[in-house]
């Protein structure tokens, strides 16, 4: 089984449009991150879950709405988007261990659901 | 705040050829992280490597081999008899040592291209 995968591969949605993005992991991580990459820009980090809590939230917009009902799982739900949301967005997880020193913290990624928005 | 810089936008050679991808960091944390990644046209970023700031071996891993220098704050990634297989996005990323999950700060990437 890959390591971290997700579904769809690609979405073609309207603005009006309610659609959710995937994210399952078989690692047995404990963390897990949402990623926007936009042509010709660095990835951005979205949303972090520890322990299937959020603790980072990085200003982004309410349209999107991340959920982690268990550390396995990660979902991105999106409502009306803009054209400018057209992106590749990348889940990825790693492992928190708790000693900062000696951190297994790596992240690995999906390979990312290419969304446009209409 | 922590930035990282890979300032190769592009880069071309011809198979066979070694290639250098250079990438410049900065952060006032002294326990910090530096990965390298490689994007293929597939989308998925592959993890290559990761160097504790405290940790200033070089590396080696078959015809790949990294070069952290904390003197120029560098982490310099080559690629030896370079490959069409090697074509791809490179990505540098520095993380700081947080027990709450890394949050990575990614340089904008080399696109490399090998050619025939």
């Amino acid at each position: 089984e890959t390591g971290v995968t997700q579904t769809p591969r690609h979405l073609v949605m309207g603005m009006t449009n309610k659609k959710s993005l995937k994210c399952e992991q078989h690692l047995g991580h404990n963390a897990m991150y949402w990623y926007k990459q936009s042509a010709k820009k660095p990835l951005e980090l979205m949303f972090v879950y520890s322990l299937e809590e959020r603790v980072e939230n990085n200003s982004v917009p309410s349209r999107f709405s991340p959920e982690c009902p268990n550390s396995s799982h990660l979902f991105l739900h999106l409502h009306t988007l803009q054209p400018e949301d057209s992106a590749l967005y990348l889940c990825a997880s790693s492992h928190l261990d708790g000693r900062v020193d000696q951190s297994t913290d790596t992240q690995y990624f999906g390979p990312g659901t290419r969304l446009t928005v209409l | 705040a922590q930035k990282v810089t890979q300032a190769q936008t592009e880069i071309s050679v011809v198979e066979k050829e070694d290639v250098t991808l250079d990438c410049v960091y900065e952060t006032r944390d002294t326990t910090y992280y530096l990965f390298w990644y490689k994007q293929p046209p597939s989308g998925e970023l592959v993890f290559l490597i990761r160097r504790n700031s405290f940790d200033e071996q070089n590396e080696i891993s078959g015809r790949y081999s990294w070069n952290f220098q904390k003197s120029t704050s560098s982490f310099n990634f080559t690629i030896t008899a370079s490959q069409v297989v090697d074509s791809a996005v490179y990505f540098c990323a520095l993380s700081l040592g947080e027990t709450s999950g890394s949050r990575l700060t990614f340089g904008e990437g080399t696109q490399l291209t090998v050619n025939p």
